[in-house]
């Protein structure tokens, strides 16, 4: 049974960087067609994907978030990361770890991907953004 | 970005009532639509993949039907353990999007 656990700093000031990590049990973060994303949610609002990660390195990061954000695997420590920098008070959210099976290839740039659902999700890790 | 529009925002039914929620998507998705459960202080839980697969565990009080860009969640028979908000989302193409939930009560 592959269970997820989010870590890190639950306050981080405007303007840092917000440093996660997940921990990965009960399977191995590169084996499989699986991608490993994370997706937040204000309190009280819905969800936002984040971005994502497969074990060949490969990413897919919300436009919305740009240049601010980084996904990465480690895959000696069975674990995936996340960092967010110049955050501001619209970061705080609650953050989760989740890992998606693939469905689908969809096609971009001449090569193609593997998409598809949310299936194990960590629980969660309150993030704040304040000074 | 594809844009995933859910209505009712809200609702709230009696134990035993039908309960459907709609999902639309802003351009042809096919199937490739899930619906999540999450209930209060916990994480969302996957109920149905490709619009209408339900998933291992998952009461069959639950379907999911559609494909293209409407797509329907049926609660066949409301249960008070099915208190929780729902959200669907799409995976044709990155980013991945959700809809923005329906909140799900007991009158």
């Amino acid at each position: 049974q592959v269970q997820l656990q989010e870590s890190g700093p639950g306050l981080v000031k405007p303007s840092q960087t917000l440093s996660l990590t997940c921990s990965v049990s009960g399977g191995s973060i590169s084996s499989g067609s699986f991608y490993w994303s994370w997706i937040r949610q204000p309190a009280g609002k819905g969800l936002e994907w984040i971005g994502r990660i497969y074990n060949a390195g490969t990413t897919n990061y919300n436009p919305s978030l740009g240049s601010r954000l980084t996904i990465s695997l480690d895959t000696s420590k069975n674990q995936l990361s996340l960092r967010l920098s110049s955050v501001t008070a619209a970061d705080t959210a609650v953050y989760y770890c989740v890992r998606e099976r693939s469905l689908k290839y969809y096609e971009s740039g001449g090569n193609y991907y593997l998409i598809g659902a949310f299936d194990i999700w960590g629980q969660g890790t309150v993030v704040t953004v304040s000074s | 970005d594809i844009q995933m529009t859910q209505s009712p925002s809200s609702l709230s039914a009696s134990v035993g009532d039908r309960v459907t929620i709609t999902c639309q998507a802003s351009q042809d998705i096919s199937i490739y639509l899930n619906w999540y459960q999450q209930e209060a202080g916990k994480a969302p839980r996957l109920l149905i993949s490709d619009a209408s697969n339900l998933e291992t565990g998952v009461p069959s009080r639950f379907s999911g039907s559609g494909s293209g860009t409407d797509f329907t969640f049926t609660i066949s028979s409301l249960q008070p353990e099915d208190i929780a908000t729902y959200y669907c989302q799409q995976y044709d193409y990155p980013p991945l999007t959700f809809g923005g939930g329906t909140k799900v009560g007991i009158e």
